[in-house]
């Protein structure tokens, strides 16, 4: 167990629906950050959050956002999906905005949209 | 545009023998790079790691090499053991940003 929580590790929907993603930092760590990964591809960045604040944005699409709550949970919502959407979703966490003590990831979200 | 490039998408190898896996990136920028390796059904877990400022990090079985000039770094993995099967990703870092990620390369160590 990494201390990152994802929340849930499967889902399974229709295209045009909306979906959420969740996942709890592991404890003390300020920054989330959500990648995407699909079929034998890399990590890609989407989003990340510090301390509840928007701090960097990747290849994120428009019917893609995400927000940190006060507690410092994180959700990663998916609107209007397409088949394409179809991939595994990882949410990271680390102390600070940088790198002083690195990621750690959850296990992710596995997204199938049909 | 890929910074970070990981040209094998797969590897094999002989248990007990060394297992090489290559990164190269085109960003000058970055300053940290790091290791990460991966599970079926689970998430990355950090590896190791090099600064800029070196050229070479080891931890165990685990060995980085970082050629600034070449704008290359490998992972050396000796002896290999089937364990070590999993897909390995290449993460660089600029100050103040994400990390960004390779492709990924699966390894597989044959008994």
């Amino acid at each position: 167990d990494s201390g990152v929580t994802q929340t849930p590790k499967h889902l399974i929907t229709a295209t045009g629906q909306r979906v959420t993603l969740r996942c709890s930092p592991r404890s003390g760590d300020l920054s989330v950050y959500w990648y995407q990964q699909s079929l034998d591809q890399g990590l890609q960045f989407l989003i990340q959050y510090y301390n509840g604040e928007e701090r960097a944005k990747g290849n994120i699409l428009e019917r893609f956002s995400a927000q940190q709550f006060p507690d410092l949970h994180s959700e990663l919502n998916l609107s209007s999906l397409e088949l394409g959407d179809s991939a595994l979703y990882f949410c990271a966490s680390s102390v600070d905005r940088g790198l002083n003590y690195g990621y750690t990831f959850g296990s992710g979200t596995r997204l199938t949209v049909v | 545009d890929q910074q970070v490039k990981q040209n094998s998408p797969s590897l094999s190898v002989q248990e007990g023998r060394i297992s090489i896996l290559n990164c190269d990136y085109t960003n000058s920028m970055f300053d940290y790079f790091l290791w990460y390796k991966k599970y079926p059904a689970e998430g990355p877990t950090f590896l190791i790691s090099i600064s800029s400022i070196k050229d070479k990090n080891e931890d165990g079985r685990f060995t980085v090499f970082l050629n600034k000039s070449a704008k290359h770094l490998s992972l050396h993995i000796v002896p290999s053991q089937p364990g070590d099967s999993a897909v390995y990703f290449c993460a660089a870092w600029v100050p103040g940003n994400m990390l960004t990620f390779g492709g990924g390369t699966r390894l597989m160590v044959k008994p």
